[in-house]
């Protein structure tokens, strides 16, 4: 199975609140990225947590809890170009490479 | 500074054909990486140079995929022959070395490889 979980779908209205889950296998964890890929385009970093906590960028956030290998990708204030595809990526210990999650499609409805 | 270029955006091909798909890195950046995302599924790691040397290539499917970076620079992806399954979109990625957030990996648009 795969190593990271995450909601395959979300729907919301402009100007609400999306929380996206992730779960994530421990071994060889480093750290936990977020991506955002429109449809057709290259995934584009979002956000990064290796220490415990929330990281906060704009309407951003990202939040990391190692002890319950979880973390969420917290999108505020949603807009119309918000509607894309969602990557959380476990980054290993060993080479920098990334381990993806099945993406979340989140659908922004006006 | 330019992003993370690869070449060619699509491609089609016929089964048993060869296909060689480009990728310019970041300058500057070590780190580089290809990835592949096959029908919507998760998008899967393949291999990782740092400079001209593969670090990492446990993601190869299999011999049929060969990749080089002669120079450090610019990196090839060669799939001889193709197979119907080996359809997907390819990504590669730069990054610099290290391990803190300034390692993040930038992406390129990817090739649609499409073999029928």
């Amino acid at each position: 199975g795969q190593s990271l979980e995450q909601p395959s779908e979300v729907t919301a209205v402009e100007g609400a609140i999306v929380q996206i889950n992730c779960t994530y296998q421990t071994s060889g964890f480093y750290g936990l990225s977020w991506y955002q890929q429109h449809d057709g385009g290259a995934p584009t970093f979002l956000s990064y947590n290796a220490l415990d906590g929330l990281e906060e960028t704009g309407r951003f956030s990202s939040f990391l809890s190692r002890s319950d290998s979880y973390g969420y990708l917290l999108l505020q204030e949603l807009q119309m170009k918000d509607s894309a595809s969602y990557f959380c990526a476990r980054r290993e210990a060993a080479g920098n490479k990334l381990t993806f999650g099945g993406g979340t499609r989140v659908l922004v409805k006006p | 500074e330019a992003g993370v270029t690869q070449f060619p955006s699509h491609s089609v091909i016929e089964k048993g054909q060869t296909v060689t798909l480009r990728c310019d890195p970041i300058s500057g950046h070590d780190n580089l990486y290809w990835y592949r995302r096959v029908m919507g599924k998760e998008i899967k790691f393949l291999l990782h140079f740092v400079k001209e040397s593969k670090q990492d290539e446990s993601g190869m499917p299999n011999n049929r995929f060969l990749a080089e970076r002669t120079g450090g620079t610019y990196s090839t992806l060669k799939v001889q022959p193709a197979e119907l399954e080996d359809s997907g979109v390819y990504f590669c990625a730069s990054s610099h070395l290290g391990q803190d957030l300034n390692t993040e990996a930038f992406f390129g648009q990817g090739t649609r490889l499409t073999v029928v």
